[in-house]
């Protein structure tokens, strides 16, 4: 099965900085099927990019994906108090999906 | 607006099965397109897919947990099943069920998933 390996563990930045989130595959992802997911304390994940760079519905035009391959990244520009969260990768190219472990975004 | 909702035991004893259901609300689960996957979260392993159901029958389990899982549809109630027998400590997770749209692995063939909607999640705690 993919491994997904995302980095940084945590990242802190100040409302209004970009944030930068990468998710690196240990073999290519086929279609580039692979989704972003949003998740805060005490809830369920929420999707956010799907086939790497596609919105989902109702998302801000402030979350970007991009990338192609093993390589693919999540941007959050001008962030906001309420981006605090865990942001996880899942590739779908391979029948047995997977996820990332995750990377935790904290807001100054 | 289409709803998932888990529900089922919290707590479940080590070598008993736990079951729960995934009570949609908002729209017919017998649309088509409507798959329900089922995915756990654990502190020690993350995310883990466990596997999608389809209401005309269709099931696609993850390898690691097949031998023990089973799903399945009651299309009257609006409602999918997930029973996952023989469980131990290594089980206790939060469990949800999601709405998920297919894809198809090129390379197999096979069908593949991410996942739009999220229920909430119920905690199951496997201990005796």
């Amino acid at each position: 099965e993919i491994v997904l390996t995302q980095s940084p563990g945590t990242l802190s930045l100040s409302p209004g900085e970009r944030a930068t989130l990468s998710c690196r595959a240990s073999e290519t992802v086929n279609s580039n099927y692979l989704a972003w997911y949003q998740q805060k304390p005490g809830q369920a994940p929420r999707l956010l990019i799907y086939g790497a760079s596609s919105r989902a519905t109702d998302i801000s035009d402030r979350f970007s994906g991009s990338g192609a391959g093993t390589d693919f990244t999540l941007t959050i520009s001008r962030l906001e108090p309420e981006d605090s969260a865990v942001y996880y990768c899942q590739q779908y190219g391979r029948s047995v999906v997977t996820f990332g472990q995750g990377s935790k975004v904290e807001i100054k | 607006q289409l709803q998932m909702q888990e529900s089922g035991p919290g707590l479940v004893k080590p070598s008993e099965t736990l079951s729960l259901t995934c009570i949609v609300s908002g729209g017919s689960i017998s649309r088509s397109g409507n798959y329900c996957g089922w995915i756990r979260q654990s502190p020690g392993k993350g995310l883990e897919w466990i596997g999608n159901f389809y209401y005309s029958g269709s099931s696609y389990y993850n390898p690691s947990l097949k031998s023990r899982v089973a799903m399945s549809v009651d299309s009257s109630k609006n409602q999918f099943s997930l029973k996952l027998s023989s469980v131990t400590a290594a089980d206790t997770a939060i469990y949800y069920c999601a709405r998920s749209l297919r894809h198809y692995d090129v390379l197999t063939g096979s069908p593949t998933f991410y996942f739009d909607l999220w229920g909430r999640g119920t905690l199951v705690t496997v201990s005796s």
